[in-house]
């Protein structure tokens, strides 16, 4: 079955201890992206990257880093979680040629 | 700065009941403008991608149109297992990025 994958899916953290969310697809795609979701702002773009690489800044990308080595993973890294980190995670891929954008079930992030 | 807003913010229907859902939007050239669907707890999942003004598309009781300032989500005779939050979402042309602005969504709820 075509799907992006993440892991985990729910986390509790504190403050400044590092953390990393897996994003995994299988279906080749050569985009892939972080997004953030929060009540009243909507899905806001942390990262992209565009093939291995190959990743630049999305509109929020203070606190979080990325890195894209395989095709088909693309792991979202907090170095120093602080609780505006607190959020819901989503990871999402798509091929080059097309603009739609398939999304992972989400990861649900609280730092305390 | 690219922008969408949804409304109405939350909409109860009865079984059977059609009605619309509104997202107005302002881009810097649209390359396309996306609409999804989102359970709780789930990810976003792809419904329809219109790109210019006067396209429509449907898929079994749900049709999105596209005009240069809005898209409209009609539902015809929803069903219960309609009941979701619909997301609206655009990308600018020319921006390597292809980072989706969503609109914070609409939650419909059909009621039996």
């Amino acid at each position: 079955e075509a799907q992006v994958t993440q892991n985990p899916r729910y986390l509790i953290t504190v403050t400044g201890k590092k953390l990393t969310v897996t994003c995994s697809q299988n279906m080749n795609h050569e985009y892939m992206s972080w997004y953030r979701q929060d009540p009243g702002l909507g899905l806001r773009q942390i990262y992209y990257s565009m093939n291995v690489e190959v990743t630049d800044k999305g509109d929020v990308p203070e606190g979080y880093k990325v890195s894209r080595k395989e095709k088909r993973n693309f792991p979202l890294i907090l170095e120093s979680p602080s609780p505006n980190q607190t959020s819901l995670y989503f990871c999402a891929s798509s091929l080059l040629g097309s603009e739609t954008q398939y999304f992972g079930p989400g990861t649900r992030l609280l730092v305390l | 700065e690219d922008q969408v807003t949804q409304s109405p913010e939350a909409l109860r229907l009865q079984e059977g009941e059609s009605s619309s859902l509104n997202c107005s939007y302002t881009v810097s050239g649209l390359r396309g403008l996306f609409w999804y669907r989102q359970d709780p707890g789930k990810g976003p999942e792809f419904l329809f991608t219109l790109y210019s003004a006067g396209e429509e598309k449907e898929k079994e009781r749900l049709k999105a149109t596209l005009t240069k300032k809005e898209s409209f989500l009609h539902i015809t005779a929803p069903k219960p297992e309609d009941s979701a939050t619909y997301l609206c979402a655009v990308q600018a042309r020319g921006t390597g990025r292809r980072a989706l602005t969503f609109g914070s969504g609409t939650r419909l709820q059909v009621q039996p």
